[in-house]
């Protein structure tokens, strides 16, 4: 069975350092891994996807995550995080071979920069 | 730009009635989704559908069915609510059978209370 686990309920992290937001995951091939952030009282907007290729991948407000198989673990990274990245930020997964189009999410990292 | 969007941003039920949730894409997309938001429980599937009259239930089905009459409109309905379906409920959607894609679109969640 795939799951996604986010071990950290909130990171606090101060303007301007970088920024680490962890996923870990379970299935059973090759994963298909997502970060989405909600920013308050908004719905979930997509930041960044792995699905092949190049283990690092950039998205969106200047995010990136890497794709680690051996460690089974898609972590979230900001070089130098702005107050502006407060939300909660949360890691899915899908198992390609699975047949279906189910998407599981992990519980969610809130995530509080401070100025 | 793409756009799902959902009928209530705020609903109030009474235990026992029954409660329609409407959702709308205009993105032409097959998949549909429909989430809810717990806090320390993430995000959870309820129901998703992949075609019109097409449906499969995902992780808490229960107490909930789905509608999908239209290509474009994805219904989830609350058969008599209790007062543990109060929550965040999440619609998506996305493309079919497109590896490229797989991005999820989300609307702005509807907060049910049900007293």
């Amino acid at each position: 069975a795939q799951s996604v686990a986010q071990p950290e309920d909130q990171v606090n992290v101060a303007e301007g350092n970088p920024l680490t937001v962890k996923c870990t995951y379970s299935v059973s091939g090759n994963p298909y891994l997502f970060w989405y952030v909600q920013y308050p009282n908004r719905g979930l907007q997509f930041l960044l996807k792995y699905i092949t290729g190049d283990n690092l991948v950039k998205g969106s407000y200047g995010f990136e995550a890497e794709f680690n198989k051996s460690q089974t673990s898609f972590h979230l990274k900001k070089p130098s995080a702005l107050v502006s990245d407060s939300a909660l930020y949360f890691c899915a997964v899908r198992d390609p071979t699975s047949g279906t189009y189910k998407y599981i999410f992990g519980t969610g990292t809130r995530l509080k920069v401070l100025a | 730009d793409v756009k799902v969007t959902q009928s209530s941003r705020y609903l109030v039920k009474r235990t026992g009635e029954k409660v329609f949730l409407e959702c709308v894409q205009d993105m032409d997309h097959e998949n549909m989704f429909w989430y809810r938001q717990d806090p320390g429980l993430g995000l959870r599937l309820i129901y998703f559908s992949y075609d019109v009259k097409m449906k499969e239930k995902g992780d808490i089905p229960e107490g909930y069915s789905v509608s999908r009459e239209k290509k474009e409109r994805f219904s989830l309905i609350l058969e008599s609510a209790s007062t543990n379906q109060t929550s965040m409920y999440l619609c998506a959607s996305s493309l079919l059978g497109a590896d490229t894609q797989e991005t999820q679109y989300f609307g702005p969640g509807t907060r049910l209370l049900v007293l």
